[in-house]
C-alpha cells in the first residue's frame, strides 16, 4: 500500500522566516494534495499537483512536485501567525478515485 | 454556499456503548466519505459513497462499525460497541467529481472512548 512520509514531524519558526516542509511517497504519485488543519477543525484543501515539475502557488503558498513524481515540497515564505496550524499531504490512488491515502501531517508553530 | 455539516461535535461514551455521527454534505456533491483521525496521525478513510452506493469501505471495521448514505444525500456513521482505540476525530468529506477534485471537510466529531 502507498505510504507518504512527511517532514518534518513539528516545526516551529518565527514570524516572518521561510520554511518548507516535505511530503515523500513509496510509490509514484498520480495527485498529490496539500491540506491544512487547524486543531478542532475539518481539513481545508491548498492545492493539488498532478504533472511531474508542476509548482503552483497560493499568496505566499507554494507547492511543487518533483519530476519523478516521488516527492512534493510545500514552501511558505514570511510566515504569518495564520500559517500555523497541521498540513497534511495526500496522494492518488491512481485508481480513479480521489485521496484514499494521507501523511501524519507536519505541526507548524509561528512565533512572534 | 453551506459547507459540510457533521454533528455532533464531541461525544464521551464508555466502552462497549454505541454511537452515531451524521453528516450533511454540500448541495449536490454525489461523493461522501468518513474519515477517522487518531490524535497525531493523518485521516485514514474508512468509507466512500457515490451517491448511495459504496464505492470503498476496504477499510471499515465491518464488525463493529457500519454506515449508511440513504436517498444519496445525509449519511450515518454507526459504531457498536465501541472500543477504546476508537477514540478519534471522525471527519466527513463530500466531493463534487470522484476523480480528480478537491475534498470539502465538515469539522469533525471528535469521539471520546472511557
Amino acid at each position: 500500500s502507498q505510504e507518504l512520509e512527511q517532514s518534518p514531524q513539528s516545526l516551529i519558526v518565527q514570524e516572518g522566516k521561510n520554511l518548507t516542509i516535505n511530503c515523500t511517497s513509496s510509490k509514484t504519485l498520480y495527485g498529490l494534495y496539500w491540506y491544512k488543519q487547524k486543531y478542532g477543525e475539518g481539513l481545508i484543501f491548498l492545492m493539488m499537483l498532478q504533472k511531474g515539475g508542476e509548482e503552483k502557488s497560493h499568496e505566499k503558498i507554494t507547492a511543487k512536485l518533483d519530476e519523478k513524481k516521488q516527492q512534493s515540497s510545500l514552501h511558505i515564505t514570511a510566515s504569518q501567525p495564520s500559517h500555523a496550524g497541521i498540513y497534511l499531504c495526500g496522494a492518488d490512488k491512481g485508481s480513479g478515485n480521489t485521496p484514499l491515502v494521507f501523511g501524519k501531517g507536519t505541526r507548524l508553530s509561528v512565533i512572534a | 454556499e453551506a459547507g459540510v455539516a457533521q454533528s455532533p461535535r464531541y461525544k464521551i461514551i464508555e466502552k462497549r456503548q454505541s454511537v452515531a455521527f451524521w453528516c450533511n454534505p454540500i448541495s449536490g456533491h454525489a461523493t461522501l466519505y468518513w474519515y477517522q483521525q487518531i490524535l497525531g496521525q493523518g485521516p485514514k478513510l474508512l468509507i466512500q459513497f457515490q451517491n448511495n452506493g459504496v464505492v470503498d469501505d476496504s477499510q471499515l471495521p465491518k464488525d463493529r462499525f457500519s454506515a449508511e448514505r440513504l436517498k444519496g444525500v445525509d449519511s450515518t456513521l454507526k459504531i457498536q460497541p465501541a472500543k477504546l482505540e476508537d477514540s478519534a476525530v471522525y471527519l466527513c468529506a463530500s466531493s463534487l467529481e470522484v476523480f480528480p477534485g478537491e475534498l470539502f471537510f465538515g469539522e469533525g466529531s471528535r469521539l471520546t472512548v472511557l
